[in-house]
């Protein structure tokens, strides 16, 4: 039964190469949201789709990129992975007006 | 933006001692406050949250207050137990349709047998 959901789970790539994330939800939720983890830190929101629009941080490098084709899918694309970028990608989504849940995450690796 | 504090960064307890971890925040708009657990490489899990118009919440053996005129909400977790060991993050977010969730530094809690 479960809500939020991400593959791969652990996602090695090389330096520069493209690779995408990707989350699911089950909950119908219309808003939903990706960040950054990285080891010991606060998660870090880069953008998140109202419905349809989308919402970039300001400080979100141009190098991620995010698409939801639909309700209940939501991908996050970097183009150009570099060595800084190896994090833990945490899916989350809520209603309006609740409780973000969150996905158990892609770690990603960049050689 | 909006700034969150949390303090203490890492708390050692003995178990069945009580823990409590505080966050203090600027921005008085902000109006909804949860707090997150999140175990090794594990997602961050709601444990509790509360809303500017209650001064206190629990759920078992643990409880939320908040003090919204001196700005700063607390976990109180009681009777802790070697499972409570985890990191956990206090938020807080202003309703702007969205839940746009401003996150503390985090608490590193561990629990000794």
């Amino acid at each position: 039964d479960a809500m939020v959901i991400q593959n791969p789970r652990y996602q090695v790539t090389q330096f520069g190469k493209p690779v995408t994330l990707s989350c699911s939800q089950t909950l119908n939720h219309n808003v939903m949201y990706w960040y950054q983890q990285k080891s010991s830190q606060a998660p870090k929101l880069l953008f998140h789709y109202y419905d349809k629009d989308f919402n970039n941080e300001a400080d979100t490098p141009d190098n991620f990129q995010s698409r939801r084709p639909n309700t209940s899918f939501c991908f996050l694309d970097i183009r150009s992975p570099g060595l800084g970028d190896a994090a833990m990608y945490l899916c989350a989504t809520s209603t309006s007006l609740e409780t973000q849940y969150f996905g158990p995450g892609t770690r990603l690796l960049v050689l | 933006g909006e700034n969150v504090e949390q303090h203490p960064s890492t708390l050692s307890v003995q178990e069945g001692d009580s823990a409590v971890i505080k966050c203090t925040y600027s921005d008085s708009a902000s109006n909804y406050f949860p707090w997150y657990k999140q175990e090794l490489g594990k997602r961050p899990q709601l444990i509790i949250d509360i809303r500017s118009n209650v001064g206190e919440k629990k759920d078992q053996r643990i409880a939320v207050t908040l003090n919204k005129t001196a700005k700063h909400f607390s976990l109180h977790i009681t009777e802790t137990q070697p499972e409570d060991s985890a990191v956990y993050f206090c938020a807080l977010s202003m309703n702007t349709g969205f839940q746009k969730l401003v996150f503390g530094t985090g608490t590193r809690l561990l629990v000794s047998p």
